[in-house]
């Protein structure tokens, strides 16, 4: 079955304690993203990559980082997690950036930062 | 960057009835729009996209969108609703590229017996 797979699904933290928010693509996809949904905002782009070792800043990149080693993974990481940073996490991937613009998505990742 | 509004952040109505969730988008360059819909603890799947030729767009579930670029909107429509439409709704934009997405903060459309 094609999907987009997160993990962890929940997750409940503490300020400053280093956390990874997996994610993996199993439909060869070049392009992959990272979303926060918070109420009343939205869906805001993080990071984004358009193939293996290339990523870019979405509108709202600081206080993560990403690494994009394989085609298949797109880690998110927070190296000093902070209480704003508390909100459902969505990694999405796409054949590639010239395509259609279809993003498929994962089923979430909701974050607390303590 | 650009900027996407979706005015009614919640759009009660009764079944078989009409539905219109309103779309506006801040740039005049070329874009691409796209609908999302978003079930319950969900993650969100494509709608409805328009990426050039006719405006008036369709999915396969009844909605249907029209990119009017002098309004820079694109209003998501349904003639008659189910129940099973109540979801939260997101509208995108991307410009030329695909690179980079912004999205609305959504409507949350409660469909009524």
């Amino acid at each position: 079955e094609a999907q987009v797979t997160q993990n962890p699904r929940y997750l409940i933290t503490v300020t400053g304690k280093k956390l990874t928010v997996t994610c993996s693509q199993n439909m060869n996809h070049e392009y992959m993203s990272w979303y926060r949904q918070d109420p009343g905002l939205g869906l805001r782009q993080i990071y984004y990559s358009m193939n293996v070792e290339v990523t870019d800043k979405g509108d709202v990149p600081e206080g993560y980082k990403v690494s994009r080693k394989e085609k298949r993974n797109f880690p998110l990481i927070l190296e000093s997690p902070s209480p704003n940073q508390t909100s459902l996490y969505f990694c999405a991937s796409s054949r590639d950036s010239m395509n259609t613009g279809e993003l498929f998505f994962g089923e979430g990742s909701r974050l607390t930062v303590l | 960057a650009q900027s996407v509004t979706q005015l009614d952040s919640q759009v009660p109505v009764f079944e078989e009835a009409p539905v219109e969730l309103r779309c506006n988008y801040s740039s005049s360059v070329s874009v691409y729009l796209f609908w999302y819909v978003q079930y319950p603890n969900q993650g969100l799947q494509l709608l409805l996209k328009y990426l050039s030729g006719s405006t008036l767009v369709e999915s396969i579930n009844g909605f249907e969108a029209e990119f009017n670029k002098s309004q820079t909107s694109f209003h998501l429509r349904k003639p008659s609703v189910h129940i099973s439409d109540t979801a939260e709704y997101f509208c995108a934009v991307s410009e030329n590229n695909f690179n980079k997405f912004y999205f609305g903060s959504g409507t949350k459309l409660n469909v009524k017996p």
